[in-house]
């Protein structure tokens, strides 16, 4: 039981680059979540999925897209990298409106 | 806006004292109420989870909330330099809403 992965671990683009962060969750959860996490500035929530073959926007979704493929996956998708997307990225799963379950981030170096 | 207040620290305590790590949150509706500790690098690991009004204990850790007053508390007992890490807040709303604020955190330094 892994729990909540995510790949890569580290990555660095460049300006204009596109790439997708993965995830996924091997608990049977319903709810699958990104966030960044600046310093300073705590967890900011960039997109969720309530079930799976839904999606919705946080709070900073400008600039991403998701894709929930099924119970288990949810993909982070930036399309062109800007350097203000420089962040630590992680990933969580819950059953519900509950505790939830982090992946062990992806630190991203935009330059 | 749904907010999440904590002070950000860092709170210092010498190892065995108890740590005060005190949430305030602007949602009076607010149900579930949760506390995470991050280690520096890491990534954040739920550590209690508070549902009612009163103290919640597991082991060294007691939770505690009010929601008249809108706030959340967690204390930590025995403190060792181990609980050195970011402790993060997080209320979800009335109505079974998926998204959790979270606060900023506290970062506790436990030194020996």
């Amino acid at each position: 039981n892994a729990g909540v992965t995510q790949t890569p671990k580290f990555q660095v683009l460049k300006t204009g680059q596109s790439m997708t962060l993965q995830c996924a969750q091997d608990m049977n959860h319903n709810s699958m979540y990104w966030y960044r996490q600046d310093p300073g500035m705590g967890l900011r929530l960039i997109y969720y999925s309530a079930s799976e073959g839904t999606t919705d926007k946080g709070e900073v979704p400008n600039g991403y897209n998701v894709s929930r493929l099924n119970k288990r996956e949810f993909s982070l998708r930036l399309e062109s990298a800007a350097p203000s997307q420089t962040s630590v990225y992680f990933c969580a799963s819950t059953v519900k409106y509950n505790e939830q379950f982090f992946g062990p981030g992806t630190r991203l170096t935009v330059l | 806006q749904k907010e999440v207040e904590q002070n950000s620290g860092p709170l210092s305590v010498p190892e065995g004292a108890i740590a005060s790590l005190n949430c305030t949150y602007s949602d009076r509706g607010s149900q579930s109420f949760f506390w995470y500790r991050q280690y520096s690098g890491k990534s954040p690991e739920l550590i209690m989870s508070i549902y009612s009004n009163g103290d919640k204990e597991d082991g060294r850790f007691t939770a505690q909330l009010n929601k008249a007053s809108q706030y959340v508390s967690l204390l930590i007992r025995d403190s060792q330099p181990s609980d050195s890490a970011t402790y993060l807040c997080a209320v979800n709303a009335a109505g079974g809403s998926y998204i959790p604020t979270f606060g900023r955190g506290t970062s506790l330094i436990v030194h020996p």
